[in-house]
Order: C-alpha cells, then structure tokens, then sequence
C-alpha cells in the first residue's frame, strides 16, 4: 500500500511554457501533500506545503505565483510552474502522508524531471 | 535549512560487507526517517523510528537513535549490489507540522 503517482515523469519544453504536474495518492487519503525540489547530486528542498481545501504554505524564498498548488482532494495536488524558464529546470517530487494519523513516513512519487529550453 | 547532516558523505563497499551511515540533526523531533534514492527516482521510505525509541529493525537494516546526541545511525548488513543508492536522513521536529528536514544524504556504491 501507500502509492503516490506522479506525472508526469519527464517534460522538455520551450521557454514561456506553463508546465502542471499530478500528485496522487493512489490508495490512501492524504490531507498534507508535500513538493520538493532536488538539484543534481544535492539533497530535497521543500517547496511548499499542500494542504487539501486550503491554501498551500510555502518555504522562504518560494515564489507563490510563479509555483501555483492545487490540493483539490485528499488524492490530488498538483503544482503548476508558470512561465517556466532555464532556471526552473529541475528534478521535482511530491510526497504524500496519510491523512490525520501522527508519525507517519512520507510516501514519494517517482519524480519529474523538467527541461526548460 | 537542512537538520540532518549524515556522514560519510560516500561510502563504497564490497557486496556481502555492512554498511553503517550515520546521521546528526540539531533540534528536538518526533521521529527521524531513513530513505533510499535510486538514480533518477523518488524516495523510498526505510524505516521511521520515534524519539522514545532506541532501535529499530526490518530485514537487514538496524537503525538507533540517540537523542541525547541527536544522532542516529543506519546499517545495512550482508550489503549487495542492489543497495547502491542514495540514503537520506530526515528529521519530522516538534512543531513543525510533520514537516521533514532532509540531510544532503550519502551516496553508497556495492560493489560486486
């Protein structure tokens, strides 16, 4: 149990381009969903915090309206890079914790690797 | 900001050899957790263990923890080939929100 999907896996796309991608929780229900960002051989940086039914909570430094989240459901969140650029080339993932139950892991997607042209 | 600061920072080893990776972390927490990262992919989750306990296993990983020196350590035990991967270690603090403060993680190879 405990599978989180994300998708998609790979985007390459042009300078300008808004790029969204799905985080589901496939066999549980998750109220906090998590989006981290992963350079070349350097440890997770947490974006933001997605709450289901409420505003995400980003970290110092995170640009709110350039990385919009969307937690609609307790399966769903998705994070939309908007006007993407070189810059925001990056290895992103999700996490997902089971809603409402204390010391509980953190159950990652597979990632998603975006190319900005 | 990053909590857990595991060490070494590589490790390379003989497959059938343990492999112990250790991890220190500033701040009063709840648990801490050990995760896998194959090349390329997201995290696996390994082990979370909680601040009242001492030591924990599953399979051929023993994790402990400390907490009187905020450390915690992660052995692996008759390693092989396929444990090569990163190992991350990551603190859930109190007070924040179940938030997890990731180490820049190790980078173990196993060799054949």
């Amino acid at each position: 149990g405990a599978v989180v999907s994300q998708h998609p896996s790979w985007v390459i796309c042009k300078s300008g381009t808004s790029v969204k991608i799905e985080c589901r929780s496939l066999d549980f229900q998750a109220t906090t969903m998590f989006w981290y960002r992963q350079f070349p051989k350097q440890s997770l940086m947490l974006m933001a915090t997605s709450n289901e039914g409420s505003k995400a909570t980003y970290e110092q430094g995170v640009e709110k309206d350039k990385f919009l989240i969307n937690h609609a459901s307790l399966t769903l969140s998705t994070l939309t890079v908007t006007s993407a650029h070189p810059e925001d080339s990056s290895f992103y993932i999700c996490s997902a914790r089971r809603a409402r139950v204390g010391n509980q892991p953190q159950h990652f997607g597979d990632g998603t690797r975006l190319s900005i042209l | 900001s990053q909590q857990g600061e595991e060490d070494p920072q590589a490790l390379s080893i003989q497959e059938g050899e343990n492999a112990t990776m250790n991890c220190s972390y500033k701040t009063s927490i709840n648990n801490l957790q050990w995760y896998r990262q194959n090349s390329g992919r997201g995290l696996v989750h390994l082990i979370l263990i909680r601040s009242n306990e001492r030591e924990k296993h599953s399979g051929r990983l023993r994790v402990t923890l400390d907490t009187s020196k905020k450390s915690s350590s992660l052995l692996i035990t008759a390693s092989r080939a396929a444990d090569t991967a990163s190992y991350f270690c990551a603190t859930d603090a109190k007070g924040a929100n179940s938030k997890l403060t990731f180490g820049k993680g190790i980078t173990l190879s196993v060799r054949p």
